[in-house]
């Protein structure tokens, strides 16, 4: 497609259910990113791809958050034991090129998780 | 540290005026700024960067942004606002030293009053 697609665009799921949100960013690009939205806040950071290696997952609030790229396209977040705090839009983004680079990065529509 | 403030939660224009939605930044290394909108139930679009070179920067839709480096700086602006500019304004910074991410501001309600 022409742009990032996330799916599912909505979530309900129970408190201490697993999830998993997916991106499909923009072909060709390499670098990927998954930010978390709430309500009232900007977008915060949580872990960057370039290719198939998470470069940076110092975003990750703990270790119940994991993030996985294995043939550096699509990208799948994965929360364990969710948390009713987990609740939020999860934004994925994609780039040409990430690192250094000053390239601007292009969003999905994102998936909003409720954790009930 | 990065950070992004973005002082004003809500501007409103009247439509034809012109409007400026305020970001001031703080970095280390070279400062890559960047503006996005959000509408209601879409993701965020861009809309212009500043990376080097001039410090008027033009985007889509007729917006521009001043980079101004003393008073670390990025202001949104357009010289005459219609309805439809009535949306989420999101400033953002990157840097020479911490590319990989980019740090929000907590958002600009903008609302154009017909």
């Amino acid at each position: 497609g022409a742009g990032v697609s996330q799916t599912p665009s909505n979530k309900v799921t129970e408190k201490g259910k697993y999830v998993e949100l997916r991106c499909d960013p923009i072909s060709g690009h390499t670098a990927l990113y998954w930010y978390r939205q709430s309500l009232g806040q900007g977008p915060e950071f949580l872990i960057y791809f370039q290719g198939t290696g998470a470069a940076d997952d110092s975003g990750l609030p703990n270790d119940r958050f994991f993030a996985v790229r294995p043939e550096g396209s699509v990208s799948t977040l994965k929360i364990q034991r969710t948390e009713r705090g987990d609740s939020a839009v999860y934004l994925c983004a994609s780039s040409l090129r990430g690192g250094r680079a000053a390239i601007e990065a292009f969003f999905g529509q994102g998936t909003r998780l409720t954790v009930v | 540290a990065q950070s992004v403030a973005q002082p004003e939660d809500q501007v409103n224009v009247a439509e034809g005026n012109p409007l400026t939605v305020k970001c001031t930044y703080s970095v280390s290394g070279n400062p890559y700024l960047f503006w996005y909108v959000q509408y209601p139930n879409r993701g965020l679009q861009f809309l212009l960067k500043y990376i080097t070179g001039d410090n008027l920067v033009k985007g889509s839709y007729g917006f521009e942004a001043e980079f101004n480096k003393s008073q670390t700086s990025f202001h949104l602006k357009k010289p005459s606002a219609l309805v439809s500019d009535s949306a989420l304004y999101f400033c953002a910074v990157s840097s020479s030293r911490t590319g990989n991410q980019f740090y929000f501001g907590t958002g600009t309600s903008l609302t154009v009053i017909p």
